[in-house]
Parts: C-alpha cells; structure tokens; sequence
C-alpha cells in the first residue's frame, strides 16, 4: 500500500513558467513533509520540508503548500529554469515511526524545464 | 568533502552470492538508513540503524541483513543475491532522525546476473 503517491511521472514546462508538483498521502499519522531533487547518477538532495503546524513554507523559488484536510501537498518553483530539471521525490515521517526519523517516499517526478 | 561514501559505487555479481554494500560517514550522525530505488516505486526503506548496534527493519527487508558496530559505518549484506535485487541502493544519514532532513550518499549500482 503506497502511503505516499506521486500520480504525475513527469511534468513539462517552459523555462521562466511555474512548475507545479504535487504528492497525495493516506497515513493521518504523517507530520512532517519533505522535497528532495534527484540529478541522475547522483543521490538525492533536500529542498524544502513543512511541519504539519504550517500550511506553507518558502524558500527562494521553492514553496511548498499543505493541505491536511485533503492529505495533499504541492511544490511550486516560480520561475522554473533549465537546471531544475530533475527528479522531484516526496517524503512523509510521522509519530508513528517514533523518533528514528524513517521518511517514505513517493514514486517521484521527472521535471523537464525547456529553454 | 562528502561527509558520506558509499562503496562500490557499481558491481556486477553473479546470482546466489553474497554481496555487501558499505556506507561510510565522517558525521558523527546518530541515524543512518538504506534505501533501493527502482522505476514505479520510489525509494523504499530496507534497513535503518538508531545507533551502534542498533537496527530495524523497513519495508523491504526480506534477503537483506545490516550491521552496525561503529557510528560511522553501516553495512548492508545480501545474504543471496537474487535479480530482483538489482536496483539501486542509497544510504543515507541524518542528525536528529525525527523531524530532520537526510543526507544521501551517491549510490551504488548493483547489478545481479
């Protein structure tokens, strides 16, 4: 059972537009969300989290909204550039997982940013 | 300076032999993690270590086994490798482990012939 879904397997926008990347959850449990970018042959890296006490947070182009009535979180990266092009993963951890930190991942999204 | 390694970064092994995967860290992080990632499924939790000695778990744990037994190495062992098993494998490590972000090694890519 995936706990935390990706449904869009890729995404593709012009440079300079928006890009929107969205992840859905079951597990009410989860309350801490996270973005990691991924570059091929590379691990992936973190980008931006929210507590489930926000319902948005921002850092430079990247902000991430929460909706928890909707189990539902999104990644805007305005505006969108050419080396955003990458793997986008989402990640939940919750009291479930006590304090160890355990984050399951969604399927992932493949960014492609066009010039 | 990466702060995380892991080794090898790529190897081919033959089905049915053992094959152990090693993360190393220079840290001093409390919590350490193996994932594998595969097409359709994301990254998925094998094993995970809350300390020296101390391991669990995780979703995909059946023909894998890990070891602890100093902070800054985390191994990861398949018993009998199986071509199911060809994927991926990132370690990763993290501070605080709840509420902390992780820092992920580059990867080894096996391969199970």
């Amino acid at each position: 059972d995936q706990q935390v879904k990706q449904n869009s397997p890729s995404l593709s926008v012009q440079e300079g537009r928006i890009s929107i990347l969205n992840c859905d959850y079951t597990n009410s449990m989860f309350d801490y969300f996270l973005w990691y970018k991924k570059y091929p042959a590379e691990g992936p890296t973190f980008l931006i989290s929210i507590s489930s006490i926000k319902d948005k947070n921002e850092d430079g182009r990247f902000t991430v909204f929460l909706n928890k009535s909707a189990k539902h979180l999104s990644l805007h990266i305005v505006p969108s550039q050419p080396g955003d092009s990458a793997v986008y993963f989402c990640a939940a951890s919750g009291y479930g997982s006590g304090n160890t930190g355990k984050l399951i991942f969604g399927q992932g999204t493949t960014l492609q940013v066009k010039p | 300076d990466a702060g995380i390694t892991q080794s090898p970064r790529h190897k081919v092994t033959e089905t049915g032999t053992p094959v152990t995967l090693r993360c190393h860290q220079t840290e001093n992080h409390r919590y350490m993690y193996w994932y594998r990632q595969d097409p359709g499924h994301g990254l998925r939790l094998i094993h995970y270590s809350y300390g020296v000695k101390d391991t669990d778990k995780g979703e995909v744990s059946d023909g894998y086994s890990v070891s602890r037994s100093k902070t800054e190495d985390f191994l990861l062992t398949l018993e009998s490798a199986t071509s199911s098993q060809t994927s991926v494998y990132f370690c990763a490590i993290s501070e605080r482990g709840r509420g902390d972000g992780y820092t992920f090694g580059s990867g080894t890519r096996l391969t199970v012939v």
